[in-house]
């Protein structure tokens, strides 16, 4: 069981937004950076987002991140169908010298 | 470039022992952490186990402290995870990765991946 909740799948069409939310608590999302991560079926996961809000180089501006208090949140724009993935939010926490990864939401293009 | 590239996986018995390899090329080894994570058949990521850039300190999840060992071999760019006293929900795939900044956790490269099995 994860500290960071997620939700379990989100869906919407080719060219929509969907907008994926991580929750957590002081010790984890509220004192350290967050990060982002996108798995095809079969792949390893790889990074979309770290420090709640900066995209390694080759990661396409429709992908953006932002935090507020203990949540995170990830934002696809223009969605694809090459976007249909598992997401997860990923976090240290500080107290329990554990790192987290969120629940997982399963991202469907309609 | 980056290459993580994951070995030693395999079926073993429970109450078995495996290490896993992990070989690192394409950056300075001995300056980032690294981590273990690992994800069962249908199932969400899970993080194993971090070792320090330093290999001073190393961080357990509680489903496998006391019985993996995380360490590193600076003069082989490898990282292991010894793993005993297996059991039938460590059956999963296990992937390597690197923290992207030294003391800031977050994985940024990923290996392929390598499967443990534990079945009887």
């Amino acid at each position: 069981q994860s500290v960071l909740t997620q939700p379990p799948s989100l869906s919407a069409a080719a060219g929509q937004k969907v907008t994926i939310s991580c929750s957590g608590g002081s010790s984890n999302i509220g004192s350290n950076y967050v990060s982002w991560y996108q798995q095809l079926p079969g792949t390893a996961p790889k990074l979309l987002i770290y420090e709640f809000t900066k995209r390694p180089s080759g990661i396409p501006d429709r992908f953006s991140g932002s935090k507020s208090g203990t949540s995170a949140t990830l934002a696809i724009t223009g969605l694809q169908t090459g976007d249909e993935a598992d997401y997860y939010c990923g976090t240290w926490d500080s107290i329990l010298k554990i790192y987290f990864f969120g629940s997982g939401t399963r991202v469907t293009v309609l | 470039q980056v290459q993580l590239v994951e070995s030693g996986g395999g079926v073993v018995q429970p109450g078995g022992s495996l290490r896993l390899s992990c070989a690192a090329s394409g950056f300075a080894f001995s300056r980032y952490g690294m981590h273990w994570v690992r994800q069962a058949p249908g199932k969400g990521l899970e993080w194993v186990a971090f070792i320090w850039y330093d290999g001073n300190n190393n961080d357990y999840a509680d489903s496998v402290k006391g019985r993996f060992t995380i360490s590193r071999d600076i003069s082989k760019n490898t990282l292991y995870l010894q793993m005993n006293s297996l059991r039938a929900e460590d059956t999963a795939v296990y992937f390597c990765a690197r923290e992207y900044r030294s003391g800031f956790f977050d994985p940024d490269y990923w290996g392929q991946g390598t499967l443990v099995t534990v079945s009887s």
